[in-house]
């Protein structure tokens, strides 16, 4: 159980493109699911936290607007990275909060590559 | 949420018991100690949480000190699959920082034949 899934797995865009990445929660229901950013050699950290029906709430310093987040189902939330610049290449993870509220499940992550 | 200090980096021998130790000394008393670990270019995978008392499932033990301020993570017989990051987060119950995980740098856990 608790199985998280995103997709796309890897992604490669040019430069000033937008590109959507979605995060399922497979088999449970989950209200609050949250999107981290990984930099290589690096922590995750997180970005937003994304409430179903709701507007997300973005961490300090990562701008709402490049960085849209729709929560539409409680199984369904995305990430669209917009007018993507090279140093928007990343790791993308989400998770999803289980069915319990307290423990968090994460997705396998999607790698952003623009160029 | 209460701040972690982990070691850097762990060796163990592959059918060894691993154990990894976790300071969290500022903890205070609704705030959950949760084990996560995270292997080369994958998510996190969660591997156990408590509060006061020990836990165990089917991964690993979690032993919490009697005055909540260090954990130790005991994965029983290590194999080379357990070769990861792992990492040990305080959570708050609830509040504004509800369900927010704050991920430090981790303890490198290198598992060897």
């Amino acid at each position: 159980g608790a199985v998280v899934s995103q997709h796309p797995s890897r992604v490669i865009c040019k430069s000033g493109t937008s590109v959507k990445i979605e995060c399922r929660s497979l088999d449970f229901q989950a209200t609050t699911m949250f999107w981290y950013r990984q930099f290589p050699k690096q922590s995750l950290m997180l970005m937003a936290t994304s409430n179903e029906g709701s507007k997300a709430t973005y961490e300090q310093g990562v701008e709402k607007d490049k960085f849209l987040i729709n929560h539409a189902s409680l199984t369904l939330s995305t990430l669209t990275v917009t007018s993507a610049h090279p140093e928007d290449s990343s790791f993308y993870i989400c998770s999803a909060l289980g069915g319990g509220g307290e423990t968090q499940y994460f997705g396998p992550g999607t790698r952003l590559l623009v160029l | 949420d209460a701040k972690t200090t982990q070691p850097t980096s762990m060796d163990c021998a592959e059918g060894r018991a691993a154990n990894l130790p976790c300071n969290h000394s500022t903890i205070s008393g609704n705030e959950y100690v949760y084990w996560y670990r995270q292997i080369h270019s994958q998510g996190p995978q969660y591997i156990i949480h408590g509060l006061k008392n020990n836990e165990t499932n089917e991964m690993a033990s979690l032993i919490i000190t009697e005055d909540r301020k260090s954990s130790t993570l005991i994965l029983p017989h290590a194999t080379l699959r357990d070769t990861a990051v792992y990492y040990c987060i305080v959570l708050s119950a609830g509040g504004t920082s509800y369900g927010k995980l704050t991920f430090g740098q981790g303890t490198i856990l290198t598992v060897h034949p």
